[in-house]
């Protein structure tokens, strides 16, 4: 069965904390992405990457950064976390194509 | 600026009757449109696609319909099943570019 794997269904920061978000897709997918999920706002794009070592930012990327070392993994890191993102992340893979996404389960995030 | 619209945050249908699940665009260029299915504490799912050559795609109850004119796409599900209580977020891209999602329609089928 392929998958997405967050690394984490819940977690607690506390402000200013540096997060690190994990995900990794046994696809072989190019494309990987990090949404956010808020209630009235939809699925947004934070950043997506087309290959290792690229990326790209998407609609909402301030604050976070990404990294993107192997095929495999990218992960969603927030430099200073904040209240205001307190969120649902979602991972998402892709082959290229965009023929659709495959996402994995999410991570609830809250910073307190 | 919201390129993909769903304006019902919520919609609660019987079970057994028709659920009908709307969406509009305003990127004349998107060509390719999906349905995902989300339910509490898990990543949405994929469930139908369509691309800018037809006007309708069936899969078993779920159909998606789209007419280019109006920018418009709209997702049935006949008959209604309480399993199909999830939220439902429609998605558009243009030649093979990113994905925009809409804000999603919260689905509530009563038994």
């Amino acid at each position: 069965d392929v998958k997405v794997t967050q690394s984490s269904r819940y977690l607690v920061k506390r402000t200013g904390e540096k997060v690190f978000l994990e995900c990794v897709q046994d696809m072989d997918h190019e494309n990987m992405f990090w949404y956010r999920q808020d209630p009235g706002l939809g699925l947004r794009l934070i950043y997506f990457s087309y290959d290792v070592k690229m990326k790209e930012k998407g609609d909402i990327p301030e604050g976070y950064s990404v990294s993107r070392e192997k095929k495999e993994r990218f992960s969603l890191i927030l430099e200073s976390a904040s209240t205001n993102q307190t969120s649902m992340y979602l991972c998402a893979s892709s082959r290229q194509g965009f023929y659709g996404y495959t996402f994995g389960s999410g991570t609830r995030l809250t910073v307190v | 600026d919201q390129q993909v619209k769903q304006n019902s945050p919520s919609l609660s249908v019987q079970e057994g009757r028709i659920s009908i699940l709307n969406c509009d665009y305003t990127n004349s260029m998107f060509d390719y449109f999906l349905w995902y299915k989300k339910y509490p504490a898990e990543g949405p799912t994929f469930l139908i696609s369509i691309s800018s050559i037809k006007d309708k795609n069936e899969d078993g109850r779920f159909t998606v319909f789209l007419n280019k004119s109006a920018k418009h796409l709209s997702l049935h599900i006949v008959p209604s099943q309480p399993g199909d209580s999830a939220v439902y977020f429609c998605a558009a891209s243009a030649a093979g570019n990113q994905f925009y999602f809409g804000t999603g329609t919260s689905l509530t089928v009563i038994p």
